[in-house]
Formats: structure tokens, sequence, C-alpha cells
């Protein structure tokens, strides 16, 4: 089945700890998002590729960093983790361009991201 | 800007009661897609719907079922005979033509109680 596949579940890392979250897809869809999501909140957009296009959006701090190797990963590089990171960090894909303008994004499993 | 409002917080129903979750949107576009996803435990966001918003029909999906009513500016998610596996956080969301972001509303909390 087409999926998008988030590594690890969970990750346990220390304060001012880099990790890095990976994120791959089988959906050949060439936009591609990570999101944070802290309890009870909604998913907060932190970046997203369009293609090869990287598109950070205006709040979200320096210490968050991505990659996108080919169309089918992307990463998440938090440079030095602070307590207030701890959140579930989500990977979605959509497919847009070339006649698509539904939308839909498709949402990995999530990494859930805890900083001691 | 794009806005989705869900006023609801949390939701408690008993197993076999309908829920309506209500989601109202504001946006200047014309052209403009709804989505409801729904959140289990387990933390994944599953696409349940898209409408888009030439496309007022109303929608039913075997328990589930939508009413898009633009006069309104409501896109309203319906579960019949509600079962305990529909407890879960369930998001509203709105993208515009041209813009890949979601703006999602907050989220209903459905509790399901046996």
């Amino acid at each position: 089945d087409a999926m998008v596949i988030q590594n690890p579940r969970y990750q346990v890392t220390q304060f001012g700890k880099p990790v890095t979250l990976s994120c791959s897809q089988t959906l050949n869809h060439n936009v591609m998002y990570w999101y944070q999501q802290k309890s009870s909140q909604a998913p907060k957009l932190l970046f997203h590729y369009y293609d090869k296009d990287f598109n950070n959006e205006a709040d979200t701090p320096d210490n968050f960093q991505s990659r996108r190797p080919n169309t089918s990963f992307c990463f998440l590089d938090i440079r030095s983790p602070g307590l207030g990171d701890a959140a579930m960090y989500l990977c979605a894909t959509s497919r847009s361009g070339g006649g698509a303008v539904y939308n839909e994004q498709f949402f990995g499993p999530g990494t859930r991201l805890t900083v001691l | 800007a794009q806005k989705v409002t869900q006023a609801q917080t949390e939701i408690s129903v008993v197993e076999k009661e309908d829920v309506t979750l209500d989601c109202v949107y504001e946006t200047r576009d014309t052209t403009y897609y709804l989505f409801w996803y729904k959140q289990p435990p387990s933390g994944e966001l599953v696409f349940l719907i898209r409408r888009n918003s030439f496309d007022e029909q109303n929608e039913i999906s075997g328990r589930y079922s939508w009413n898009f009513q633009k006069s309104t500016s409501s896109f309203n998610f319906t579960i019949t005979a509600s079962q305990v596996v529909d407890s879960a956080v369930y998001f509203c969301a709105l993208s515009v033509l041209g813009n890949n972001r979601l703006a999602f509303g907050k989220g209903n909390q459905v509790v399901v109680i046996p």
C-alpha cells in the first residue's frame, strides 16, 4: 500500500543534543510537509517542500531545519532541542500542480519527541 | 487569511448515539477546499473527506455524513450510531486554490462511552 512512513515512532533526546527525524513516502507526491503538534492543539506547519523548493513558515524557529534529498525522503533536523520542542512531529504529503488542485494531505503516523 | 472555527472542544456520547461536529470557516477566496481529518489516540491524522467550494452536495459514507452550506460558511460532520472506535480528535481544515497550506480548526475531542 502506498503510504507515508516516519521513523522512529518515538525519539528521546537530551536537551541541546541534535536530533533528526525522517519521513519517506511511496505516494510519489511532489509536496512534503513537516508539522509540530503539541498536546491538545492542532498541527502547526513548520515548513514544506514544493518539489525541491523549500518554504519556511515565518514563525518557525531557526533551530528547525529540513532536507529533502529526493522525492521520497524528507528529514527534520532539530539543531539544539529545548524542553519546549517536545511534541509530536507529523510528516505529510500532497500532490500539486499538473491539474491537481485538491490539496488533501496524507499524514504519516508521527514521531513523538521527548527532550530530557 | 483563512480561519476555521470548531467551537466544541470535547463531546461525550453514549455508544449508538449520533454526534454532530460543527465547523465554520472564513476565507475571501472563491475557490477553496474543506477537509475533515480523524486523529485517533495513535496519533496519525486520517483523511476523511474533501469538499470543493463549487460543490455543495452533501455526502454520506457509511455512518459518516457531511453537510456543506456556503450560505452559513459551515461544513458540519455527523457520525450516526457512534461506536467506541469513533473516539478520536476530529479536525476540520481549509485550503485555497494556489496555496498548499491547511488552516486547521482546534479540533473536537469525541469520546464514545460504551
